[in-house]
């Protein structure tokens, strides 16, 4: 069976403050992809990143930054410089094996205050 | 760019009627989904759907559930007999190879509410 932990519920931080959402998972497939939405209080689902098993390169794209361990079932996400818009509900979730379906983290609140 | 649109934005029924959610998935795309997330809550996979046929379902996808592909465009949800716990909001996905390499792409959702 497949999970995804997102220990944290929220997050409040000040502007300009940098933040890392935590993400783990598990699964027993050996080829799964792991992915990153943000769901804004607008309420729609918004595709971040994806990220297969194999490459455990860190991504970075703008003010975004991820880091995948493999080694600790990790993807984590990293807003650098955080900004009010970046206000909404992250949810990390994880796909793999002969499944079609995509299995989400509870997600993680986070509010960035001015 | 394309997108995933949903119809309608909210529904409001009552308990024991019928509804229909109704997406039109991204044209050149495949593979469809339906997800649901109750209020401050997961996203929860409910059925996917390739082929006139149902791929995978979850335990929520009870009878009460259907899905359909009515023509070449449109996607739909049914419930039945709707439940005070079928408050939620539901989102279509799609894409074009039914595999997590593919990303799903969803739409802005429908916020049902069975009073």
């Amino acid at each position: 069976a497949q999970k995804v932990t997102q220990a944290q519920t929220e997050i409040s931080v000040v502007e300009k403050e940098d933040v890392t959402l935590d993400c783990v998972y598990e699964t027993r497939d050996t080829t799964y992809y792991l992915f990153w939405y943000k769901q804004p209080p607008s309420g729609e689902l918004v595709f971040l990143i994806r990220r297969n098993s194999f490459d455990e390169q860190n991504e970075i794209s703008g003010r975004y930054s991820w880091n995948f361990q493999k080694s600790t079932s990790s993807f984590n996400f990293t807003i650098t410089a955080s900004q009010v818009v970046d206000s909404a509900v992250y949810f990390c979730a994880l796909g793999g094996g002969s499944n079609y379906k995509l299995t989400f983290g509870k997600g993680t609140l986070l509010t960035v205050n001015p | 760019e394309p997108e995933v649109t949903q119809t309608p934005s909210h529904q409001v029924t009552q308990m024991g009627q019928e509804v229909i959610l109704r997406c039109v998935p991204i044209s050149n795309h495949l593979y469809f989904y339906w997800y649901r997330q109750i209020l401050g809550q997961k996203v929860e996979f409910l059925v996917s759907f390739y082929n006139n046929e149902i791929s995978e379902k979850s335990e929520i996808f009870d009878d009460q559930f259907s899905v359909e592909r009515p023509d070449g465009s449109n996607f739909t949800l049914k419930i039945r007999s709707t439940k005070l716990e079928d408050s939620a909001m539901y989102f279509c996905a799609s894409n074009r190879q039914g595999v997590y390499q593919e990303t799903q792409y969803f739409g802005p959702g429908t916020r049902l509410l069975v009073l």
